[in-house]
């Protein structure tokens, strides 16, 4: 069971570019790691996913070292709006690891 | 995701009661799941179907039952409502790729239970 270990909550200022780190130090091979943002009372929003290296969309970044034991969900100048948990998630497509959301990172943003 | 549609959104029973929660989803995908969060927590789920004929059980089954009348319908029932399954509920539903298998959630429904 690849478990992950987030940060309880984090706090930030509109602007700056905020880095949330997730470990995951039993992922297996197949596994694929995707973060989820949810905004309160609204269901997980899907922000990206990678397996290796590094991803970018136009929401965010996606760090993954080498070992694959952590990732880093980079969210660059962040603003008011960007208040919300962050889920990091690892798993493959087969099983239901993936689908455990654990209690996430609580990113509260101010002016 | 106007994709995935809940009904009820808001719910009001009283203990001993049974209720269904109701999921629709138009994005064709195979693979349904509901989940609960209580106030302050992440979700969990309590079971999920990777297709019509397919059914599971999640971490937190017990006191709860599913029905997947169809693809795009996963109903979600409460037997005998109790107190402490007062909390938000979600559905969500995924198209099995093998290199992504994104969640995609609907609204929500508020449910308490007195």
């Amino acid at each position: 069971l690849a478990k992950t270990t987030q940060p309880i909550s984090m706090d930030s200022y509109e602007g700056q570019e905020v880095n949330i780190t997730c470990s995951h130090n039993n992922i297996a091979t197949n596994d694929y790691i995707t973060w989820y943002q949810q905004f309160p009372s609204q269901g997980p929003r899907f922000i990206i996913q990678g397996y290796k290296t590094k991803v970018t969309n136009e929401v965010a970044s996606l760090f993954i070292p080498a070992d694959r034991k952590s990732s880093t969900l980079s969210l660059p100048r962040v603003s008011l709006s960007d208040t919300a948990v962050y889920y990091c998630l690892v798993g493959d497509m087969l099983g239901t690891d993936k689908l455990i959301f654990g209690t996430g990172t609580r990113l509260q943003v101010f002016p | 995701d106007a994709d995935v549609t809940q009904t009820p959104r808001n719910r009001i029973t009283k203990t001993g009661k049974r209720i269904m929660l109701e999921c629709s989803q138009t994005k064709g995908h195979d693979r349904m799941y509901w989940y609960r969060q209580d106030p302050g927590l992440g979700l969990r789920l309590i079971y999920y179907s990777f297709d019509v004929k397919d059914i599971n059980k999640g971490e937190i089954s017990d006191g709860y039952s599913v029905s997947r009348q169809a693809q795009a319908k996963f109903s979600l029932s409460l037997e005998s409502a109790i107190p402490n399954q007062t909390a938000l509920y979600f559905c969500a539903t995924s198209d099995g790729d093998p290199t992504t298998d994104t969640q995609y959630f609907g609204p929500g429904t508020r449910l308490t239970v007195l």
